[in-house]
């Protein structure tokens, strides 16, 4: 069964760092891996999707790679901003099957 | 403007009573999903569609049933056999239903039964 692990499950970074949040699925056979925000009370805003023959994925200041043989991904944030505060969570889609597998998320927390 | 809408907002029950949430899509997307968001812990497959007059089962479907009557819509109820039914509802749908594709989310609906 598939599981995907988000570690730390809160970060907190001041602003204008950069910063890297980590993903980590356990099963490789995958069609492809999503990163998400969250915002409170709020749905989920599809960031970045990584096909599985891809290594990686860049939307402004967003940069997300895949290693599928190691089972992980990494989503890059560059010079950070307090409007980036949010949970950011990826899942997984398992060959034959239709469904995302989510992580639990990172709470990420810019400081001014 | 292309989008996915959940109804109402916040919706809050007493317990017994069934309860309906909306959830619309003018993307054409074929397959469409509904989750459960529980403080803690990842999103939760309830059902998905992919394609009209079909459904199946995700990894919680006790106690909730769906209809797909339409392409449009793919309302979730939450039945009274529902042991634990306040959460975080949240609707997507997605191209297709092959995996392959992008998950698009609406809003979400909270729900308070008491």
């Amino acid at each position: 069964k598939q599981e995907v692990t988000q570690i730390p499950a809160a970060l907190s970074v001041p602003e204008g760092e950069n910063l890297v949040l980590n993903c980590s699925f356990t099963d490789s056979a995958i069609y492809n891996l999503q990163w998400f925000r969250q915002d409170p009370g709020k749905g989920l805003t599809s960031l970045l999707l990584i096909q599985s023959s891809q290594r990686e994925q860049t939307s402004g200041r967003l940069n997300a790679s895949l290693d599928k043989s190691s089972g992980r991904s990494t989503l890059y944030i560059a010079a950070s901003q307090p409007g980036d505060s949010a949970t950011y969570l990826c899942a997984v889609t398992p060959f034959g099957n239709e469904k995302l597998t989510f992580g639990t998320g990172t709470r990420l927390t810019i400081i001014p | 403007d292309g989008g996915i809408t959940q109804s109402p907002k916040y919706l809050f029950r007493k317990e017994g009573q069934n309860v309906t949430l909306s959830c619309e899509q003018n993307l054409n997307h074929d397959a469409m999903y509904w989750y459960r968001q529980d403080p803690g812990q990842g999103l939760r497959l309830i059902y998905y569609s992919q394609i009209v007059n079909d459904f199946q089962k995700g990894d919680i479907a006790e106690g909730y049933s769906v209809s797909r009557e339409k392409k449009e819509s793919f309302p979730l109820t939450v039945t009274s056999a529902q042991k634990n039914p306040t959460a975080f509802y949240l609707c997507a749908s997605s191209l297709l239903g092959t995996g392959a594709y992008e998950q698009y989310f609406g809003p979400g609906t909270r729900l308070t039964v008491t």
